[in-house]
């Protein structure tokens, strides 16, 4: 199986600052990954999939990066709404997703 | 628009089993994989398999071959899950979700149920 990390698990960060959130798999993927947003009690959101496709309806303040073992989702600037855990998912084999990030506001 | 409501919660005894239903509505059911993942109380997210609606082809993941079991009623564009011999660590809530595009091997889980919350206590 393939196993995702992420990193850090939780991020506290103000409202108008940059975050970057990196998740990491134990082989190359190419671009099979998704990224999803989840607030407490909700079922996840698709945000981004193929590593930098946003996801329709997604707002631009957030993108994807990275190929092969590396990728990267980033919120330009953080939004009160934003606050939720963060998972990515690789899809190169059977599904499987990373611990996820839980994202605070300072 | 497209809807997957599942069934209400459900309280299970250790080694019972349950069944969850993911009723869809809004696209055409048997076009898109339906998969099942599931969440314990306070921790990520775990896939268990998919089902083609069309089919009825199925892949398990290997933590829950020979406990698991995913169909269908395509008269009805519903899908269920059933988890046999259950214990408390499967307590969680269990969502479907609804791929983005038809092409199996492309899981983009664009669309989640809302999630059953599955309870097994004595």
């Amino acid at each position: 199986d393939i196993q995702m990390t992420q990193s850090p698990s939780s991020l506290s960060a103000s409202v108008g600052d940059r975050v970057t959130i990196t998740c990491q798999a134990s082989q190359d993927i190419n671009t099979y990954l998704n990224w999803y947003q989840q607030k407490p009690g909700k079922a996840p959101k698709l945000l981004i999939y193929d590593a930098s496709t946003l996801e329709t309806g997604v707002p631009s303040r957030f993108s994807g990066g990275g190929s092969g073992t590396v990728f990267s989702l980033t919120i330009a600037s953080l939004q009160p709404e934003d606050i939720a855990t963060y998972y990515c998912q690789q899809y190169d084999n059977f599904p499987t997703f990373g611990p996820g990030t839980k994202m605070e506001i300072k | 628009q497209v809807q997957l409501v599942q069934s209400g919660a459900e309280v299970k005894k250790p080694g019972a089993s349950v069944r969850v239903s993911c009723t869809t509505s809004g696209y055409t059911f048997v076009s898109y994989d339906i998969h099942w993942v599931r969440q314990a109380p306070g921790q990520g997210l775990e896939w268990m398999g998919w089902m083609n609606p069309n089919s009825g082809n199925t892949g398990y993941a290997q933590k829950f071959q020979g406990r698991v079991t995913m169909t269908r009623d395509t008269s009805i564009s519903t899908a269920y899950l059933e988890l046999s011999s259950l214990t408390s660590e499967d307590t969680a809530v269990y969502y479907c979700a609804k791929i983005k595009i038809p092409v199996a091997t492309v899981t983009h889980f664009e669309f989640w149920g809302q999630g059953t919350l599955v309870t097994v206590s004595s």
